[in-house]
């Protein structure tokens, strides 16, 4: 029961590089969300969508895109990174109702 | 614009204590508030939903409780544990701020220590 897997678990970048990390999810969730955990900030939402083919902004969306081409993925791209990126990425997805989210366990970037 | 405040920041108890982490939101309309675990290097874990309409909910030694009207919740942990050591988030799910489709405003957390 694998819920939400998220990869790479670690990644170091130079300013201006480019990644995709992915996201999967096992549960035929129709929701899922990209969040950035920072000290002292708590966890922010980046973006997120509503089902396939789905993307909206959150709270922090700039520096980032996204696309949810299949139901199960959500991917997060960085186009050119900065160090204001270093960050622990985390993926959740949803159900409806009164479930709660569920989290993958991050993805730590370091931006140098 | 909601706002989820947890104190303390940081606390630490002698194992076997029973303990209270605090939980302030800044606007009643919510659809729930949930309970969160975050070990060190680890996702977060579901620990507790309560829904607006519920007071409080149980789970083991864990019970939280929600006032709605007053903007806050507790999470209450009886005779703690070092396992128990982790961070606790609490998050609220509004009813407007894209709560709709499910988005969470989340607190910066409680890091609690439990020393053996």
């Amino acid at each position: 029961n694998a819920g939400v897997t998220q990869t790479p678990k670690f990644r170091v970048l130079k300013t201006g590089q480019s990644m995709t990390l992915l996201c999967a999810q096992d549960m035929n969730h129709e929701y899922m969300y990209w969040y950035r955990q920072d000290p002292g900030m708590g966890l922010r939402l980046i973006h997120y969508s509503v089902g396939e083919g789905t993307t909206a902004k959150g709270e922090v969306p700039d520096g980032y895109n996204v696309s949810r081409l299949k139901k199960q993925n959500f991917l997060l791209g960085l186009e050119s990174a900065a160090p204001s990126q270093t960050s622990v990425y985390f993926c959740a997805s949803w159900g409806w109702g009164n479930q709660p989210q569920h989290f993958g366990d991050g993805t730590r970037l370091s931006i140098l | 614009k909601q706002e989820v405040t947890q104190i303390p920041a940081a606390l630490s108890v002698p194992e076997g204590e029973n303990l209270v982490l605090n939980c302030s939101f800044t606007d009643s309309a919510i659809y729930n508030l949930q309970w969160f675990r975050q070990d060190p290097g680890k996702g977060l874990t579901s620990l507790l939903l309560i829904q607006s309409s519920q007071r409080e909910q149980t789970s083991g030694r864990l019970n939280a409780s929600l006032d709605k009207s007053s903007g806050r919740s507790t999470l209450y942990i009886a005779a703690s544990q070092p396992g128990d050591s982790a961070t606790y988030l609490c998050a609220v799910r509004p009813t407007n701020y894209g709560g709709s489709q499910g988005n969470l405003i989340f607190g910066k957390g409680t890091k609690l220590s439990v020393k053996p």
